[in-house]
């Protein structure tokens, strides 16, 4: 168990380009989640994968957000024409299903801090 | 939907003393996990404690337990025997054994350990 795994830990942007965040989940784990996290407020739910699936999309996560799991094991974030209001720690959490033992925990990973210029 | 609060923006503590952090919830489901994260400076975030809610037994963790108030929607974390360590922004959060499984979180509370 190496924990789950984010890259990179900063990005400095300036406003319009686009940007792509990675997450390595540990590596049993089916379920995949990313949230925002903005200065002096908890995390707030972006998006989860079961598997390769997205199942769920907050309406945080406007058309400019897009989020794949493409072989069901990494995961990225990608944020297109990015706007100041996008600064923010994304984190990344994985977890097991459900109905497994300790299936309702999730482990986080660092988090990625995107500061929009 | 659900929500989390948190009163206490910032605590402070002495080492060795004991600190309580609150937070209430609301929501109209009966069935649901209730945790306690810790989220150290520059440090990524780990769980310290969870609670189910059909259980009215409080869960403890060594120098961490919680009071589960189910019908007063409140879930306050007890901090025993402070340690420096110990400081970090703590994190109330809810969940829903349903589908999604998110994880819906507090504004939090930073706690400062002092000698």
């Amino acid at each position: 168990d190496t924990g789950v795994s984010q890259d990179p830990r900063h990005k400095i942007t300036k406003r319009g380009q686009n940007v792509t965040f990675r997450c390595d989940p540990i590596s049993e784990h089916n379920r995949l989640y990313w949230y925002r996290q903005t200065l002096g407020q908890g995390p707030e739910f972006l998006t989860y994968f079961q598997n390769e699936a997205q199942l769920e999309k907050s309406r945080l996560l406007s058309d400019r957000f897009s989020a794949e799991r493409p072989k069901g094991s990494f995961s990225t974030l990608e944020i297109q024409r990015t706007e100041q209001g996008d600064s923010a720690m994304y984190l990344c959490a994985s977890s097991r299903l459900p109905l497994a033992v300790n299936g309702d925990e999730q482990y986080f990973g660092p988090g990625t801090r995107l500061t929009v210029t | 939907a659900q929500t989390v609060t948190q009163s206490q923006p910032e605590m402070s503590v002495q080492e060795a003393e004991t600190v309580t952090l609150s937070c209430t919830y609301d929501t109209s489901e009966s069935n649901y996990y209730l945790f306690w994260y810790k989220q150290p400076p520059s440090r990524q975030m780990i769980l310290v404690i969870r609670q189910e809610a059909y259980k009215q037994q409080n869960a403890t963790e060594n120098r961490f337990s919680v009071n589960f108030q189910k019908a007063a929607k409140s879930f306050s974390l007890k901090i025993s025997d402070s340690q420096l360590g110990d400081t970090a922004m703590y994190f109330c959060a809810f969940m829903s054994p349903g589908t999604a499984s998110k994880l819906t979180f507090g504004t939090g509370t930073r706690l400062q350990v002092t000698l």
